[in-house]
């Protein structure tokens, strides 16, 4: 199994919902990742989890939070989002611990986020 | 202000030419570079690499070269064919990954 699977592919959130991201791995990976990607733009660092700890937050907002339940899955958490962090949120993993320049990340599919 | 630039936004190139996708960077001090692909509705999947200490790296069709001097990176596809028609993202990393802007290429029959 080398996929990393998301859910859901795609969300309508309310600016005062709440509602979560899921990602999941079976590789055995270390490390886990949510990128963010706007259109036309490069996918942007959010988070790092490094074996199950969070090592990297890229100052991103508190609205948004993580969470590593176990070594395979990944969480986002999502309340109160703004119209402008309608983005797609990339999972992805890597074998060893994340700080690694060689390390190949693997990605999902990503969940397309559409805040109105 | 962008550490990685892919200055062309698309390239359109004939089947069995040559594909050559460029990349830029201003940071001196990423040891590691990376290509991914993206297809819509789908997340990027890594494609080749090359470390710093090298100047070039093959895999099949594909050829990643680097120009330290320049802070250049390109990626040779030869040849072309329909099913590389995607999304290139160029990427650098000291330890986390910065990536492009990417470069959309289509390939024509």
């Amino acid at each position: 199994d080398t996929e990393v699977t998301q859910t859901p592919k795609h969300l309508v959130m309310g600016m005062t919902n709440k509602k979560s991201l899921k990602c999941e791995q079976h590789m055995g990976h270390r490390a886990m990742y949510w990128y963010k990607q706007k259109a036309k733009k490069p996918p942007e660092l959010m988070f790092v989890y490094s074996y199950e700890k969070l090592s990297i937050n890229e100052s991103v907002p508190s609205r948004f939070s993580p969470e590593c339940p176990n070594s395979s899955l990944l969480n986002l958490h999502l309340h109160a989002l703004q119209p402008e962090d309608s983005a797609l949120y990339l999972c992805a993993s890597s074998q060893a611990g994340g700080r690694q320049s060689n390390e190949k990340l693997f990605f999902g599919s990503g969940t397309q986020l559409s805040v109105l | 202000d962008q550490q990685v630039k892919q200055n062309s936004p698309s390239l359109s190139v004939q089947e069995g030419r040559i594909s050559i996708l460029n990349c830029d960077y201003t940071n001196s001090m990423f040891d590691y570079f990376l290509w991914y692909k993206k297809y819509p509705a789908e997340g990027p999947t890594f494609l080749i690499s090359i470390s710093s200490i090298k100047d070039k790296n093959e895999d099949g069709r594909f050829t990643v070269f680097l120009n330290k001097s320049a802070k250049h990176l390109s990626l040779h596809i030869v040849p072309s064919q329909p099913g590389d028609s995607a999304v290139y993202f160029c990427a650098a990393s000291q330890g986390n990954l910065i990536f492009g802007k990417g470069t959309k290429l289509s390939v024509k029959p």
